[in-house]
């Protein structure tokens, strides 16, 4: 079965400065997608960024970009000049390739911007 | 225009009662998905349903029923509600019949659950 682990349960950063969001999984599948979600205090989850298992490129989106180390089963977020509006749950997930497949997430890193 | 519309938006409940969580997607998604986020935030799928069949269920009791009338709506009707049930759940949907497609779940705002 596939697992995805979040190591860090909270991190903090200063505003306007770089954080990085750690998220390990484990597959033994060759195609799959990874994603961050992020889910503010209004409980909506909302899609960061995604990465395609096949693309060597690393996905990016504005001053969010990942780390996808596909070797290492490695998939970090990081995000730039942070905002006081980037302050969320942060959710790592892993699902397999094609067809109606089932998210799975990671336990979630409680991200604070400090002003 | 919103995509994923769930309600109620919080219910509160008592021990024993049968209660319905309703959602709606207007993506044109032909998957649709039930997650319980339990109290320590941690997400995972219970329900999925392709084109109103039956895809996932994952060991969830059978006192949760889903029930897809269309490809657009995905309920969840609880019986005999019980303490552990309290959490908020999410419905979601996605679009999985182009293989290239981009397949990202869309999700809705989510149903606070509580039982007293």
């Amino acid at each position: 079965a596939q697992t995805v682990t979040q190591s860090q349960p909270e991190m903090s950063v200063q505003e306007a400065e770089t954080v990085t969001l750690s998220c390990t999984y484990d597959t033994s599948e060759s195609d799959y997608y990874l994603f961050w979600y992020k889910q503010p205090p209004s409980r909506q989850m909302i899609l960061v960024i995604r990465q395609e298992a096949y693309k060597q490129q690393n996905a990016t989106e504005n001053r969010f970009s990942v780390n996808f180390q596909k070797a290492a089963k490695s998939f970090s977020l990081k995000i730039s000049d942070s905002q006081l509006g980037d302050a969320a749950m942060y959710f790592c997930a892993y699902r397999r390739g094609r067809g109606a497949q089932k998210l799975v997430f990671g336990q979630g890193t409680r991200l604070t911007i400090n002003p | 225009d919103t995509a994923v519309s769930q309600t109620p938006k919080y219910l509160v409940t008592q021990m024993g009662n049968d209660k319905s969580i309703k959602c709606e997607q207007n993506l044109g998604h032909d998957t649709m998905y039930w997650y319980k986020q339990d109290s320590k935030k941690f997400l995972k799928i219970m329900f999925s349903y392709n084109n109103k069949e039956l895809i996932i269920n994952e060991t969830v009791p059978n006192r949760f029923s889903p029930k897809s009338p269309d490809k657009a709506h995905l309920n969840l009707h609880i019986n005999s509600l019980e303490l552990g049930d309290s959490a908020v759940y999410f419905c979601a949907s996605s679009h999985d019949r182009d293989p290239f497609s981009n397949t990202e779940a869309f999700f809705g705002q989510g149903t606070r659950l509580t039982v007293v």
